[in-house]
């Protein structure tokens, strides 16, 4: 079976110090994957993805990712990080095996201090 | 461009009754998926669906809930004879053809039952 995990329930970090955010994943063939960021009360924001192709991957806001296949691991990282990025990040696998859903991990918060 | 459109934001029902959420999805999506985000939890498939046609219901409980997207309006999302363990977030998302297309997520409905 499919699935994503993300360890850390929180992280807590200075503005602009660098961020990470953890996320390891299970799949069957080669792993679609995806970031997104959740504000509170709105939906989830598509951040970045990574398909094929380089293993470091540029998304909005200032973010990337990195896809380490070895690891199973694909960590979303951010050079300086600003209060603003306080949210709940969510990563998550394709089910490209079967009908293309979204299997999620448990999400982790974060929060940027002043 | 106007983003997937859900509504109600809240809705508040009591014991017994029936709720209906409705997801327009973005201009040029053909393929409607719905999640359920409960409290301290993350997102979790529901079902998807393409025109006029169910394709994957596999995360639908099999009983009172149901899904449509008619060739005309809006997806629905039904759930009959609610209790109180149907309080959630329901988001939709939306995506064109392609399993390495992001899905783009509504603000989603905030279901209460009293």
């Amino acid at each position: 079976a499919q699935s994503v995990a993300q360890p850390e329930d929180q992280v807590n970090v200075a503005e602009g110090n660098p961020l990470t955010v953890k996320c390891t994943y299970s799949v069957s063939g080669n792993p679609y994957l995806f970031w997104y960021v959740q504000y509170p009360n709105r939906g989830l924001q598509f951040l970045l993805k990574y398909i094929t192709g380089d293993n470091l991957v540029k998304g909005s806001y200032g973010f990337e990712a990195e896809f380490n296949k070895s690891q199973t691991s694909f960590h979303l990282k951010k050079p300086s990080a600003l209060v603003s990025d306080s949210a709940l990040y969510f990563c998550a696998v394709r089910d490209i095996l079967g009908t293309g859903k979204l299997i999620f991990g448990q999400g982790t918060t974060l929060q940027v201090k002043p | 461009n106007a983003g997937v459109m859900q509504n109600p934001r809240h809705l508040v029902r009591r014991r017994g009754q029936e709720a209906r959420l409705r997801c327009s999805p973005m201009k040029g999506h053909s393929h409607v998926y719905w999640y359920r985000q409960l409290p301290e939890e993350g997102l979790k498939f529901m079902v998807y669906l393409q025109k006029e046609n169910i394709i994957d219901e596999s995360g639908m409980p099999k009983e009172r809930f149901s899904a449509e997207f008619p060739k005309e309006g809006p997806s629905i999302l039904r759930i009959q004879q609610v209790v109180r363990g149907d309080s959630a977030a329901y988001f939709c998302a939306s995506s064109p053809a392609g399993d390495s297309q992001p899905q783009h997520f509504g603000d989603g409905t905030r279901l209460s039952i009293l």
